[in-house]
């Protein structure tokens, strides 16, 4: 059973932190790692995707993995009330379907 | 260019009923998908469809049934709902199984079973 493990938070950061928030997967094979954010009520939206070791900056957001310690992780800087939302992690399994598994989430508050 | 669309948005059923949740991609994507989101469950695959044509179970199959209709439409069918079945079901599609190949997400049917 392929598993993404994601801290369960709720996670609470003032307006201008860094928000981190972290993931772990089970399969060693998986090549690709996504994170979506999803506002309450509404789907998933893809934030950013990351399949090399090390950083990958996208405006505020910078996703980073490490395929040895099989960890991912997004970093929001300048964190806004907007980006309270639920963050979700997810792998793509290593077999040729390419399936993405979820973790279930991590709940994140900006407070002004 | 509506993306994936679902419906119905709203359902309530009750127990032993039956129902179709419809859903429809207009991204020409090879690979659609079935997920049903719980409380603190995260996203859980039921059913997909690599490919027009073919159909496979995901974690979660158990009650539930699946057609891939065209390479546009992916319905999945509650034959007889139970309340265990109340949840909110996404329907994703994905271009193809390419590493950089991101899910696109419907916007939800939220069913409730009584």
């Amino acid at each position: 059973q392929k598993e993404v493990e994601q801290n369960s938070g709720p996670l609470s950061v003032p307006e201008g932190a860094i928000a981190s928030l972290n993931c772990t997967y089970s399969d060693q094979g998986s090549q690709s790692f996504f994170w979506y954010r999803q506002y309450s009520g509404k789907s998933p939206e893809l934030i950013m995707f990351i399949y090399s070791n090390g950083d990958k900056e996208d405006g505020r957001f910078t996703a980073q993995l490490n395929k040895a310690s099989q960890y991912v992780s997004l970093l929001i800087r300048d964190s806004q009330p907007s980006d309270s939302a639920t963050y979700l992690c997810a792998a793509r399994e290593s077999s040729t379907l390419g399936r993405l598994y979820f973790g279930r989430g991590t709940q994140l508050t900006v407070w002004p | 260019n509506a993306g994936v669309t679902q419906t119905p948005k709203f359902q309530v059923l009750k127990t032993g009923q039956s129902m179709t949740l419809q859903c429809a991609q207009d991204m020409n994507h090879n690979s659609m998908y079935w997920y049903r989101q719980d409380p603190g469950m995260g996203l859980r695959l039921i059913y997909y469809s690599a490919s027009e044509g073919t159909t496979d179970k995901g974690e979660v199959p158990n009650g539930y049934n699946v057609s891939r209709l065209n390479k546009r439409e992916f319905s999945l069918r509650l034959e007889s709902a139970a309340p265990s079945q109340t949840s909110v079901y996404f329907c994703a599609s994905m271009v193809g199984q390419t590493r950089n190949s991101p899910l696109h997400f419907g916007n939800g049917t939220r069913l409730t079973v009584t």
